[in-house]
């Protein structure tokens, strides 16, 4: 069974567009986050959810905005993609914030804007 | 001056040898230490975590931690060809910081 998993796995789209990536997670954790890859492989952490409330929200453009309608599912709404938003996101999740807890990732989606 | 620090890759070494990846981090409160492997195109995995000063070791890799540096390292023995990927150091201090990674490419 997979523990977190990501939907969809590749997205090509035109500059202007809205998407969404989803998030699964069927571990129990409490904490699930997102991050964006670049093309450098820096893994920059975007947000952070704890029991559905958002926790850290790093620096970014308020065109991401992420969901949680539950605390196994994070998702990222993305509106007016620019060619910048172009990487790999990772959802991942944890125990507990921080902390000692690994964090386990998603297999990636990979963003491609036109 | 970034939280994390990684050796700058990329590293190569021949099969058999030791490779040695280095981390240095700003946060002198930090608690938590985690080494992630990523292969091309698949997501990070973790391979070793580490809270205390001094060696851990787990099969091939050894963790190695000192806070008062403020460094953590990870040795691999015996490097195989499986072992070339991405190693990404994170750190955790109120928050989880990810290094920029060092690519290493195991020579055959």
């Amino acid at each position: 069974d997979t523990a977190v998993s990501q939907t969809p796995k590749y997205l090509v789209t035109q500059m202007g567009n809205d998407k969404s990536i989803k998030c699964e997670q069927n571990l129990g954790h409490d904490t699930m986050y997102w991050y964006k890859q670049d093309s450098k492989k820096f893994l920059k952490i975007m947000f952070s959810y704890n029991n559905k409330e958002l926790i850290i929200n790093e620096t970014v453009p308020n065109r991401f905005s992420p969901k949680s309608p539950d605390k196994a599912h994070l998702n990222l709404h993305i509106n007016s993609l620019e060619l910048g938003d172009s990487a790999v996101y990772f959802c991942a999740s944890s125990w507990g914030l921080a902390g000692g807890y690994e964090q386990f990732f998603g297999p990636g989606t990979r963003l491609t804007v036109l | 001056q970034k939280e994390v620090e990684q050796n700058s890759g990329p590293l190569s070494v021949p099969e058999g040898a030791i490779a040695s990846l280095n981390c240095t981090y700003s946060d002198r409160g930090s608690q938590s230490f985690f080494w992630y492997r990523q292969y091309s195109g698949k997501s990070p995995e973790l391979i070793m975590s580490i809270y205390s000063n001094g060696d851990k070791e787990d099969g091939r890799f050894t963790a190695q931690l000192n806070k008062a540096s403020q460094y953590v390292s990870l040795l691999i023995r015996d490097s195989q060809p499986s072992d070339s990927a991405t190693y990404l150091c994170a750190v955790v201090g109120n928050q989880f910081y990810f290094g920029t990674g060092t690519s290493l490419t195991v020579i055959p």
